[in-house]
């Protein structure tokens, strides 16, 4: 299986402030990697797809780079509804595998 | 829109049976790939595996030998059956449209539903 880091696990940001999540795969997995918002109670929502793809209706204020191993989900200007927890995910191969979330919490 | 809305027993007994629904509204079933997740509580998320409408179907090795999943293109669902569930099957279960074609995503996914494993 391919195994999908997340680092930080947990981050406190304030409103307005610049936060980078990275995610680093186990092998390389080219641009096949998405990432989810998840709030308590809530679903995985669909964020960025194929490393660096917008999903229609997610705020430019998000975005996602990288390829190979090593990428990143930065969020310019962190809103209030953006406290929550994100994970990445493989698509290059099954099984689909997850890195263990990042929660960004209020400082 | 499409929505996903899964559906089944919030309590099962171990070395039993765990069977969910997934009612897709707004869509059809048809020409799409269809997979289940889950979450146990506080923890990260685990695929277990897909279905496609053609009756491919492939699953999460670490569960494989217990789960089935199946596909009902007449009442729009989808189904998972998990056997032999312990205290570590106790999860959210998710369901989500798993768009598969030159790359991959989950999206949009049903609400969950947790199950419990618990005599």
């Amino acid at each position: 299986d391919i195994q999908m880091t997340q680092s930080p696990s947990s981050l406190s940001a304030s409103v307005g402030d610049r936060v980078t999540i990275t995610c680093r795969a186990s092998q390389s997995i080219s641009i096949y990697l998405n990432w989810y918002q998840q709030k308590p109670g809530k679903a995985p929502n669909l964020l960025i797809y194929t490393a660096s793809s917008l999903q229609g209706g997610v705020p430019s204020r998000f975005s996602g780079s990288g390829s190979g191993t090593d990428f990143t989900l930065t969020i310019n200007s962190l809103q209030p509804e953006d406290f929550a927890t994100y994970f990445c995910q493989q698509s290059y191969r099954t099984p689909l595998t997850f890195g263990g979330g990042t929660k960004v919490e209020i400082k | 829109q499409v929505q996903l809305q899964e559906s089944g027993p919030g309590l099962v007994k171990p070395s039993e049976t765990l069977s969910l629904t997934c009612s897709v509204s707004g869509g059809s079933i048809s020409g799409y790939y269809w997979s289940w997740i889950r979450q146990p509580p506080g923890k990260g998320l685990e695929w277990i595996g897909y279905i496609h409408d053609s009756g491919s179907t492939s699953s999460n090795p670490s569960l494989k030998s217990r789960v089935t999943i199946s596909l009902d293109t007449s009442k729009n669902q989808f189904s998972l059956k998990l056997s032999s569930v312990t205290a570590a099957d106790t999860a959210v279960y998710y369901c989500a449209r798993d768009f598969n074609a030159y790359a991959r995503w989950l999206d949009p996914w049903g609400q969950g539903t947790l199950v419990t494993v618990s005599s």
